[in-house]
């Protein structure tokens, strides 16, 4: 399958603990992006990558999250002193980004759904 | 803020007819737009995508934009039960892809 993985599929912590979540995009993609979705909601960004370079965070992602992208392959999202309130479920995207144009298509991995108790 | 709203429905229709969904983004600098279809519990499936002004086509799915209104929509000619989920719109220029809250279609038997 050639598809985004994400790893692990569910994640159970308590409150207080950190979580680490890993992303492969499809091979050929430069850019991956991190959403987090809620019930009833549409995907929230949080950060995106082109390469190993980050080049956007949410203002509305707090200190307690980050992600990195070191060799520009996988991405790990992980998330410091759990809240209750960070229990979502958290979506990788990748796409592929041709120089000096415009966002293409752009896909999703079945997602990690994660459950602060 | 760069916002795209979408009417959060439920819109309900019965099998075989059109169902019509519409988006509109706040950002005049967006140049991409994507229908992602979502079934519950499921991660987005992306269903089509359209960059220039005017309808496109796939199948039973077409997808309208109108830049100067701000406006994208989705038609689902000859509605089927398997077409009963959330439809996201999103749209992006050169970063992130921005996401409406979605439309939960019910198409019914």
């Amino acid at each position: 399958d050639t598809g985004v993985s994400q790893d692990p599929r569910h994640k159970i912590t308590k409150r207080g603990q950190n979580v680490t979540f890993r992303c492969d995009p499809i091979s050929e993609h430069n850019r991956l992006y991190w959403y987090r979705q809620t019930l009833g909601q549409g995907p929230e960004f949080l950060t995106y990558f082109q390469n190993e370079a980050q080049l956007e965070k949410s203002r509305l992602l707090s200190d307690r999250f980050s992600a990195e992208r070191p060799k520009g392959s996988f991405s790990t999202l992980e998330i410091q002193r759990t809240e209750q309130g960070d229990s979502a479920m958290y979506l990788c995207a990748s796409s592929l980004w041709p120089t000096g144009y415009m966002n293409t298509e752009a896909f999703f991995g079945q997602g990690t759904r994660l459950t602060v108790v | 803020q760069k916002e795209v709203e979408q009417n959060s429905g439920p819109l309900s229709v019965p099998e075989g007819a059109i169902a019509s969904l519409n988006c509109t983004y706040s950002d005049r600098g967006s140049q991409s737009f994507f229908w992602y279809r979502q079934y519950s519990g499921k991660s987005p499936e992306l269903i089509m995508f359209i960059y220039s002004n005017g309808d496109k086509e796939d199948g039973r799915f077409t997808a309208q934009l109108n830049k100067a209104s701000q406006y994208v929509s989705l038609l689902i000619r000859d509605s089927q039960p398997s077409d009963s989920a959330t439809y996201l719109c999103a749209s992006g220029s050169q970063g992130n892809l921005i996401f409406g809250k979605g439309t939960k279609l019910s198409v019914k038997p």
